[in-house]
């Protein structure tokens, strides 16, 4: 079966610290891959994708992501860590061979950036 | 400004009673969506429709229905059998296959 881990539940980072959100996945072919950040009672906002090129993809609020085939991760990160950066993250997959536009969600990292 | 729109922000069913839940957008998207919230969890798919008059069951659609008859949208019943509605509902929008999903910022439903 296709899936997403994101293998940590929590992730703890001071601030200014680099951080990373990690995200593995398993799915057939080469996936269409997203990030997506969710603040108490809010809806998810997307912060970036990777569809195909350069493996390093920037987002937003100066977010990043480094996509590694070899490994079949898309890991998140950041380099200076911000108080307001605490929130949960979630990475999604969408096989480019599917024929609907469902995501394969992973289960979400609370990133918690202590000052 | 474009975006989705989910209300009411906070729902409460009573014993036996179905509760709809609404959602519209004005991105002039194809594809919708309702997920599942659960505290400290994922999203689970509950239904989605990549056109009008047209939807299909996601991995949880035990208790709930939906309708597709406008493009812009797409409202969720959460009927008497579903016996667990407890949850943080959230509607999405998509359009193309390498799109993000657009989020509305969910309902949160309640048992009396």
């Amino acid at each position: 079966a296709q899936s997403v881990a994101q293998p940590e539940d929590q992730v703890n980072v001071a601030e200014g610290n680099p951080l990373t959100v990690k995200c593995t996945y398993s799915v057939s072919g080469n996936p269409y891959l997203f990030w997506y950040v969710q603040y108490p009672n809010r809806g998810l906002q997307f912060l970036l994708k990777y569809i195909t090129g350069d493996n390093l993809v920037k987002g937003s609020y100066g977010f990043e992501a480094e996509f590694n085939k070899s490994q079949t991760s898309f890991h998140l990160k950041k380099p200076s860590a911000l108080v307001s950066d605490s929130a949960l993250y979630f990475c999604a997959v969408r096989p480019r061979e599917d024929s609907n536009y469902q995501l394969i969600w992973g289960a979400g990292t609370k990133l918690i950036i202590k000052p | 400004d474009g975006g989705i729109t989910q209300s009411p922000k906070y729902l409460f069913r009573k014993e036996g009673q179905n509760v709809t839940l609404s959602c519209e957008q004005n991105l002039n998207h194809d594809a919708m969506y309702w997920y599942r919230q659960d505290p400290g969890q994922g999203l689970r798919l509950i239904y989605y429709s990549q056109i009008v008059n047209d939807f299909q069951k996601g991995d949880i659609a035990e208790g709930y229905s939906v309708s597709r008859e406008k493009k812009e949208s797409f409202p969720l019943t959460v009927t008497s059998a579903q016996k667990n509605p407890t949850a943080f509902y959230l509607c999405a929008s998509s359009d193309g296959y390498n799109q993000p999903q657009h989020f509305g910022d969910g309902t949160r439903l309640s048992i009396l």
